[in-house]
């Protein structure tokens, strides 16, 4: 089953513009969630989180914004710059135990 | 280099031989977790540990499939009579194992059962 879900594979936008990533989750126990960025041929790389008891964090350029009533998050990046082209993961994990990664949404963002 | 560090990069083997993957996690972290990535996909819990106690292994993981984590250093992986469906990025990653347990991935082994 799959518990944490980014129903858009891909996503492509201007240099400049916001990027918006979604991502939905179906289990309620989760308390803290994650965005994790990769490159070809590298590891995923933290981005950015946050805790189930906040609605909004930001660092930057990035914001994650949690509604957890409809158990959905999404990551919005102002503005985009050609070097976030890469895939998003979308996490999520709960009383310290594994995480759990969505299946990614691969993010263009167009010179 | 204090990063998570996995060998070999790229590994080709044939169908039915064993692998043996190396995980060297960041010195201070004690959890390591393995993951498994395919084409279109994220990536896919398989086991992790605590220190050396191995804490969960996945329903997916056949038997075929071990992983040891010696001392609660370095971890290793083995795949016993390898399948062309074991084909996938093999991940590893290490983290204090905190409550928003932010993971540190290594390079990843991509391995290729012909």
């Amino acid at each position: 089953d799959q518990q944490v879900k980014q129903n858009s594979p891909s996503l492509s936008v201007q240099e400049g513009r916001i990027s918006i990533l979604n991502c939905d989750y179906t289990n309620s126990m989760f308390d803290y969630f994650l965005w994790y960025k990769k490159y070809p041929a590298e590891g995923p790389t933290f981005l950015i989180s946050i805790s189930s008891i906040k609605d909004k964090n930001e660092d930057g350029r990035f914001t994650v914004f949690l509604n957890k009533s409809a158990k959905h998050l999404s990551l919005h990046i102002v503005p985009s710059q050609p070097g976030d082209s890469a895939v998003y993961f979308c996490a999520a994990i709960y009383s310290y135990q594994k995480v759990t990664f969505g299946t990614g949404t691969k993010l263009q963002v167009i010179p | 280099d204090t990063g998570v560090s996995q060998d070999p990069r790229h590994k080709i083997t044939k169908r039915g031989q064993n692998v043996t993957f190396r995980c060297d996690p960041i010195s201070e972290h004690n959890r390591l977790y393995w993951y498994r990535q395919t084409l279109g996909q994220g990536p896919e819990f398989l086991t992790y540990f605590q220190n050396e106690a191995q804490l969960e292994k996945s329903r997916l993981l056949s038997d075929r499939f071990s992983a040891e984590r010696p001392k609660g250093s370095f971890s290793t992986l083995e795949i016993q009579r390898t399948e062309q469906g074991d084909s996938a990025m093999y991940l590893c990653a290490s983290s204090l194992g905190s409550t928003n347990e932010k993971l540190f991935f290594g390079s990843g082994t991509q391995l290729s059962v012909l």
